[in-house]
């Protein structure tokens, strides 16, 4: 089983759509979840820390399910500049190195 | 805000030279890393590096790699004898703890291309 694994899409939906993303982790041990925002050629920029409480940022929600080792992002009322690929990010267990998903491609149309 | 910072954006080098890739971490941060990106491909670490030694490193990272904080800003990766398979972007990241629930903030690349 892969450490991160992410659907990669494309998902392709128009602006105001409602999108969800799915990563499910390997090590059980893990401690902390990212997800990262990776625009084409760029570095990776941190979205939100992911939470066991699930928590919120605007129109981004995040929620974790330990038992499962299943993560997701729901991004709601999409807009154009949300139109970049999303990485799922997991620390290993010793906090010393972030392991990366795959990520998934949003494009957000007009 | 303050920023990672990595020169040269962009590399060319012939397969068998050696390279140095630079990165300046952010002034307060403590630790700090190396990732690397092949085109098309995931971000994959490669070493972290905490109190002036590596706290974790990859399989990625083996004898052909080193890296190096020569000053209080700089932060290196050597790479000894590059090979085709090294071409890649190369990510410096820093953070002011370890990976746990901390922000890792990632400097804008340097593309490098073996020929």
């Amino acid at each position: 089983r892969k450490e991160v694994e992410q659907d990669p899409g494309p998902f392709n939906v128009p602006e105001g759509a409602t999108v969800a993303f799915n990563c499910t982790y390997s090590n059980s041990a893990s401690q902390s979840f990212f997800w990262y925002r990776q625009d084409c050629r760029k570095e990776p920029k941190l979205l939100m820390s992911v939470y066991s409480s699930g928590n919120e940022d605007g129109r981004f929600t995040a929620q974790l399910n330990r038992a499962s080792q299943y993560i997701s992002l729901l991004i709601r009322d999409s807009k154009l500049s949300d139109s970049a690929t999303y990485l799922c990010v997991v620390a290993n267990q010793a906090g010393t190195a972030l392991i990366f998903g795959k990520g998934t491609t949003l494009s957000v149309s007009s | 805000e303050p920023e990672v910072t990595q020169t040269p954006s962009h590399q060319v080098t012939q397969m068998g030279q050696e390279v140095i890739l630079r990165c300046v971490p952010i002034s307060n941060h403590l630790y700090f890393y190396w990732y690397r990106q092949i085109l098309g491909q995931k971000v994959e670490f490669l070493v972290s590096f905490y109190n002036n030694e590596i706290s974790e490193k990859s399989e990625i990272f083996d004898d052909q790699f080193s890296v190096e904080r020569p000053d209080g800003s700089n932060f290196t990766l050597k790479i000894r004898s590059t090979k085709l398979e090294d071409s890649a972007m190369y990510f410096c990241a820093s953070s002011s703890r370890d990976g746990s629930n901390t922000e890792a903030f990632f400097g804008q690349g340097t593309r490098l291309t073996v020929v």
